[in-house]
């Protein structure tokens, strides 16, 4: 069965809207979890890890203000991506370490700034 | 330099036969090297972990080459079930993963 659970898994939104993808370990008590980014025929990318209990670290060239995480429980991680805009569009994907696999992965959000 | 390196294919192949993919790492203090599988549209997952003396799992072998900073992966008999994007994975010297681009495998009948 699933490790981690992502949701929503597609959305389409309207450029400078807020969107929020949430990020549950169903698994694992994690007290660190990794969002991703990943463009159209490009590699992922990591964002940030994200930490329980405090603040997030984020990867050379991502905006922590556009790229909102928090991570408040063992088991929740979310991401808002703030005022989106078309170049935001992607797949967003959160994974979460622990047992056989060096990472789990959610099955990602497919987002679609119009 | 990309950290690491992979032709992104497509490989197009008929059921059965034996494709070899390369992946090259910059990084010469990379510990630990994985393959993943992506399907399209949907989240990585993992293949097999790649070992400095080998190791094979069924259809799959992983090659480490660490003098030559190289990564293969051998799948034989491939299966129309097989065709997706392979991704070569590395730690970096702070453990983080580093994902290759992806090797497009495409098995015909």
């Amino acid at each position: 069965g699933a490790v981690v659970s992502q949701h929503p898994s597609r959305v389409i939104c309207k450029s400078g809207t807020s969107v929020k993808i949430e990020c549950r370990s169903l698994d694992f008590q994690a007290t660190t979890m990794f969002w991703y980014r990943q463009f159209p025929k490009q590699s992922l990318m990591l964002m940030a890890t994200s930490n329980e209990g405090s603040k997030a670290t984020y990867e050379q060239g991502v905006e922590k203000d556009k790229f909102l995480i928090n991570h408040a429980s063992l088991t929740l991680s979310t991401l808002t991506v703030t005022s989106a805009h078309p170049e935001d569009s992607s797949f967003y994907i959160c994974s979460v370490q622990g047992g056989n696999s060096p990472l789990h992965f959610g099955n990602g959000t497919r987002l679609t700034v119009t | 330099r990309k950290e690491v390196e992979q032709d992104p294919g497509p490989f197009n192949v008929p059921e059965g036969a034996t494709v070899a993919f390369n992946c090259t790492y910059s990084n010469s203090a990379s510990q630990s090297f994985f393959w993943y599988r992506q399907d399209c549209r949907k989240e990585p997952k993992l293949l097999m972990s790649v070992y400095s003396s080998g190791n094979e799992d069924g259809r799959f072998t992983a090659q480490l080459n660490r003098a030559s900073q190289y990564i293969s992966l051998l799948i034989r008999d491939s299966k129309l079930s097989d065709s997706a994007t392979y991704l070569c994975v590395v730690t970096d010297n702070t453990d983080k993963l580093i994902f290759g681009t992806g090797t497009r495998l495409q098995v015909f009948p």
